[in-house]
């Protein structure tokens, strides 16, 4: 159990150019979904915290309105980067708790983004 | 400030047994998480400790002392699988995730 997806898995887009990033939690309702962003060889950078239903909460320093987060329902979330540009190039990595014995998170598989 | 420690690459041998140590100094203490990445690839959990002492699960253990801001992750019977980065994470006093930069474990025949 507690398994998490992400779609895509990569994706290469274009300077200018949305991109879009589900995150589902395919087999349990999540309470908490959490974005994150890494680059290489860094640790985890969490980006925002988003709770069903309500507007998410972002990490100092990270852009609310180029990084849109829609938290719709207990099993989905979506990361939507708006007008994307070369320094926006990361590893993506989406978690949920409410699941675990210990409320760990758990993570999806990330979504590694190029932007040309 | 909140701050979490740990050596930023190990490396150990097949078979062997290595411990990754982890200090924090964090605004209240929830618990303490290690997580696996391996490269290229998404955190997968570990480890939970919240009390003082030894947690055993198989191959890995993983220790705390919380009056010492101190924890390690034991891993025993090395396996070339095993070469990942660990990463060190601390829950504060608002349930707010620190995560330290991560241990990158290389392991040699």
């Amino acid at each position: 159990g507690a398994v998490v997806s992400q779609h895509p898995s990569w994706v290469i887009c274009k300077s200018g150019t949305s991109v879009k990033i589900e995150c589902r939690s395919l087999d349990f309702q999540a309470t908490t979904m959490f974005w994150y962003r890494q680059f290489p060889k860094q640790s985890l950078m969490l980006m925002a915290t988003s709770n069903e239903g309500s507007k998410a909460t972002y990490e100092q320093g990270v852009e609310k309105d180029k990084f849109l987060i829609n938290h719709a329902s207990l099993t989905l979330s979506t990361l939507t980067v708006t007008s994307a540009h070369p320094e926006d190039s990361s590893f993506y990595i989406c978690s949920a708790s409410g699941q675990g014995d210990f409320n760990e998170q758990f993570f999806g598989p990330g979504t590694r983004l190029t932007v040309l | 400030g909140q701050n979490i420690d740990q050596p930023t690459e190990m490396t150990a041998t097949e078979g062997a047994i290595v411990q990754i140590n982890c200090t924090y100094q964090t605004s209240g203490f929830n618990g303490l998480f290690w997580y696996q990445q391996h490269a290229g690839e998404a955190p997968t959990f570990l480890s939970y400790n919240v009390l003082d002492g030894l947690e055993e699960k198989g191959r890995f253990s993983s220790f705390l002392s919380r009056s010492k801001g101190y924890s390690y992750l034991l891993l025993k019977e090395l396996q070339m699988k095993d070469s990942a980065s660990y990463l060190c994470a601390v829950l504060d006093s608002n349930y707010q995730l620190i995560w330290g930069a991560g241990t990158k474990l290389i392991i040699k025949p």
